[in-house]
Formats: C-alpha cells, structure tokens, sequence
C-alpha cells in the first residue's frame, strides 16, 4: 500500500460548481499536510498548508480527518484557471511524501 | 526573494554519456530534496539533504546515480552513463526544515536519445 493515496482523476467540473476531492495517508504520526497544484509541464506550487482545524484562502477550503487519516481539499466557484493536478503532501517519517495527484478539468 | 533555481534547463544527451543537473536553493532552507517526474506520472522521491548529509538516498534508482551537496547550499545530482529510461525531469526542492513545505524548481528536463 503507498503511504498517501490519491484518486487520479479526472474529475471534470462545469465552470461554476464546486469539486472536493480526498488524499489519504498511512502513518497515523504524520504532523504537518499540503495540498500543491501542479499545471502541466511545470513544477508543483505550494497551495496552502492544512490546518488541524481546517483552513480555507479564498475559494479553496482545506479539511484534515485524523481519525479516518485523510486530508481533503474543496474548490468553490471553480474557475477554467483552476484546471490542474493537485497533489497532497504529508509528513511521513521525517520527509515530505507526495501523493500521485488527482487532476481536475473545469470545462466551460 | 529568489526561489529555487535548477540549470541546465533543458539537457539532451547520448545514451552511455554522463550528466551533471544542478540546484540552487532558497537562501536560508536547510532541507533539499530531488525528485524525477517522468512524463504523465507523479514525484519520485530521490534523495534528501539535510544541511550536507544526507540521511535518505532511498530513492537513488541505482548506483549510476549520485548527489552531493556542499557548502548547504548548492547541490549537484550526477547520472553516469545514462540510459534512456532516465529521460523525465529532475525537480529539486528545498525547505526551511526537513517536514515542512517545499518550494519546488522550475526543473531540468533530461532527454537521453
């Protein structure tokens, strides 16, 4: 089993809607979640930080679930720019382990 | 501030030929990673600094590759005698401490003909 778990994709989003989609993880000691999107050809960019309490910057709202060890990562009002791969990242053992990244497609 | 800069930005290369990728990290970060991303695929994890050690090189793929890094600051990743299925591109990323967030390089895309 890999250590963070992502659903590939694609989810396809009318412009407007919303989409959330999950990530979870393995070690029950991870401290510290990431979600990143990553366009194609370029590298990952850091999207927000996870909170334990939850965390939203604008139209992206970020939850973590330790007792069923996922993190989720919801998008409002889903913009044509906001077509990406996302990945999660998770503390895992002293390092950063990436989730293969789920992609999103908001379509007109 | 200046973000994490990779040269050559792009490399092609004869099979059997040896390649030297390098890394400039964020000015301060501690903590420097190297990953491969081959086309279509996710992160794969390389190898870890801390400081000039390098406490995981568990993702090395095989003993052609290599890395250092000196002086905390600037890292080389060294493939010898390439092969073709080490075509993708090689991302470094570095962070203030060893589990925080990574600031990731605009990459080196390898291409080994």
């Amino acid at each position: 089993r890999k250590e963070v778990e992502q659903d590939p994709g694609p989810f396809n989003v009318p412009e407007g809607a919303t989409v959330a989609f999950n990530c979870t993880y393995s070690n029950s000691a991870s401290q510290s979640f990431f979600w990143y999107r990553q366009d194609c050809r370029k590298e990952p960019k850091l999207l927000m930080s996870v909170y334990s309490s939850g965390n939203e910057d604008g139209r992206f709202t970020a939850q973590l679930n330790r007792a069923s060890q996922y993190i989720s990562l919801l998008i409002r009002d889903s913009k044509l720019s906001d077509s990406a791969t996302y990945l999660c990242a998770v503390n895992s053992w002293g390092k950063l382990q990436f989730g293969a990244g789920t992609q999103v497609v908001v379509t007109p | 501030g200046a973000g994490v800069s990779q040269s050559p930005s792009n490399k092609v290369t004869e099979k059997g030929k040896d390649v030297e990728l390098r890394c400039d990290p964020i000015s301060g970060h501690t903590a420097l990673y190297w990953y491969r991303q081959r086309l279509g695929q996710g992160l794969e994890f390389l190898i870890y600094f801390q400081g000039n050690s390098a406490p995981d090189k568990s993702g090395l793929p095989s003993d052609r590759f290599s890395a250092e890094r000196t002086g905390e600051s600037v890292s080389t990743l060294t493939i010898q005698r390439t092969q073709q299925e080490d075509s993708a591109v090689y991302l470094c990323a570095s962070s203030l401490a060893g589990d925080g967030e990574q600031y990731f390089g605009p990459g080196t895309r390898l291409t080994v003909t």
